[in-house]
């Protein structure tokens, strides 16, 4: 099993810009989990998808912010327009339903906007 | 609400001592826990779980923990460290509500081995 992949692993781009991460969870996972990573904030959940169909956005910071799971195998989270402060570390995560066991983690994606 | 404290924000030991990592929780009912390890510009990787079962739950690479109740702690520890432990662990609470568990992150040890 490949594990939950994301990309791209680094991103740098300018204030304003349109950026897009993406993820495919392991095969047979049909809960997905984006969270954050910030110095200031350590680890926050984003949104949470269950059979693709959004759950929980509660955590997305702003309408900058948008994520989609058009099928099974494939997730963004974007942000449009970036800005400074959304540098971090965004991971996505896959579990079987409801992640009573905990979830698999991929590499993460270290955005920075400069 | 489901919530974690890790004591040490630190921690430093010599290769081939014992490791400690204490951590402890709140929770209104009986909680799932975990511990993750994040090595240097690397994921997170599940180190072990407690899920109501047994409380003393053994992990990957040695590490074991102790879910104690009374004390709201679920402490991590290692019996000799290794160089390859450096890396920053976090003590996780799992919240179950709309039918999820909602992964609820400490703010991290970051664990320095010495030779």
């Amino acid at each position: 099993d490949a594990g939950v992949i994301q990309s791209p692993r680094h991103e740098v781009t300018e204030m304003g810009q349109e950026v897009t991460l993406r993820c495919k969870p392991i095969s047979g996972h049909n809960s997905l989990f984006w969270y954050r990573q910030t110095m200031m904030r350590g680890l926050e959940l984003l949104i949470y998808f269950n059979n693709n169909v959004p759950i929980d956005d509660s955590g997305m910071p702003e309408d900058r912010f948008s994520a989609k799971m058009p099928n099974a195998s494939f997730s963004t989270l974007k942000i449009q327009p970036s800005e400074p402060r959304d540098s971090a570390v965004y991971f996505c995560a896959s579990s079987w339903t409801g992640g009573a066991d905990g979830y698999t983690f991929g590499s993460g994606t270290r955005l920075t906007v400069v | 609400a489901q919530s974690v404290t890790q004591l040490d924000s630190h921690v430093s030991v010599s290769e081939g001592t014992p490791v400690l990592l204490r951590c402890n929780y709140s929770s209104s009912y009986s909680p799932s826990l975990f511990w993750y390890v994040q090595h240097p510009n690397k994921g997170l990787q599940l180190l072990l779980k407690y899920t109501s079962a047994a409380t003393l739950v053994k992990g990957i690479n040695g590490f074991e923990a102790e879910f104690k109740k009374s004390e709201t702690s679920f402490h991590l520890t290692k019996p000799s460290a290794h160089m390859s432990d450096a890396a920053e662990y976090f003590c996780v609470v799992g919240r179950f509500s709309g039918g999820y568990n909602k992964l609820i992150f400490g703010a991290g040890t970051r664990l320095a081995v010495h030779p």
